[in-house]
């Protein structure tokens, strides 16, 4: 089946790194998205990670993605106030349509 | 990237009016659009696909009959909810794709629902 998990909450200082986690089903998803949400606003894409890649760095973002056990993490640095937001973990599972995790929920206290 | 634009960003209806949202690709054509439903402080729904020239794929649960969905050129697909009622209240929100399979989908800015 298809199904995305990912922890609910997470709260960090500003200037740490932050690390979501999400673990995926279905090792069919060619791409791996990673997705932001701020209050009342829609989709903004941050990053993605093609399957056959263990590891994606753009900027302050670094994606690791371990197939075999179907994780996905993405590690934000120098975490800012301006970074919190719900972050999404998407799988697409035979390329076609996207399937978002809950979303985890950034607090970046100052 | 490329744009989706979504129309209107909010909207207010009675109970029993129908509603339609619309979801537009600006620089590139869509082959497929995806509506999504998000409640509150939860994830995001896909509701149904829709192929442009052909009749949606709805998820289950989904009611095909309350929630109309049409896309009838490469640029634009509609979703009308129907004889709407407050627990349709909720923020829809679409994504678009050139390709059917293996392209990135661009996401519109949503649209929030309340139904009074």
């Amino acid at each position: 089946g298809e199904d995305v998990e990912q922890s609910l909450f997470l709260s960090v200082r500003e200037g740490d790194s932050s690390v979501i986690n999400c673990t995926y089903t279905d090792s069919s998803s060619t791409y791996l998205y990673w997705y932001k949400q701020e209050p009342g606003a829609g989709l903004q894409l941050l990053t993605y990670i093609f399957s056959n890649m263990d590891m994606k760095q753009d900027q302050r973002l670094t994606v690791l993605l371990n197939k075999k056990d179907k994780h996905l993490s993405l590690r934000i640095a120098d975490t800012q106030t301006g970074d919190s937001a719900i972050y999404f973990c998407a799988e697409t599972p035979g390329g076609f349509k996207t399937i978002f995790g809950a979303g985890t929920r950034l607090f970046v206290k100052a | 990237g490329a744009v989706v634009s979504q129309h209107p960003s909010r909207v207010i209806c009675k109970s029993g009016t129908s509603v339609k949202i619309e979801c537009r690709s600006l620089d590139f054509q869509a082959t497929t659009m995806f509506w999504y439903r998000q409640f509150p402080k939860q994830s995001l729904m896909l509701m149904a696909t829709s192929n442009e020239g052909s009749k949606a794929t709805y998820e289950q649960g989904v009611e095909k009959d309350k929630f109309l969905i049409n896309h009838a050129s490469l640029t634009l697909s509609t979703l009308t909810v129907t004889s709407a009622h407050p627990e349709d209240s909720s923020f829809y929100i679409c994504s678009a794709r050139e390709g059917r399979v293996n392209t990135e989908a661009f996401f519109g800015q949503g649209t929030r629902l309340t139904v009074v």
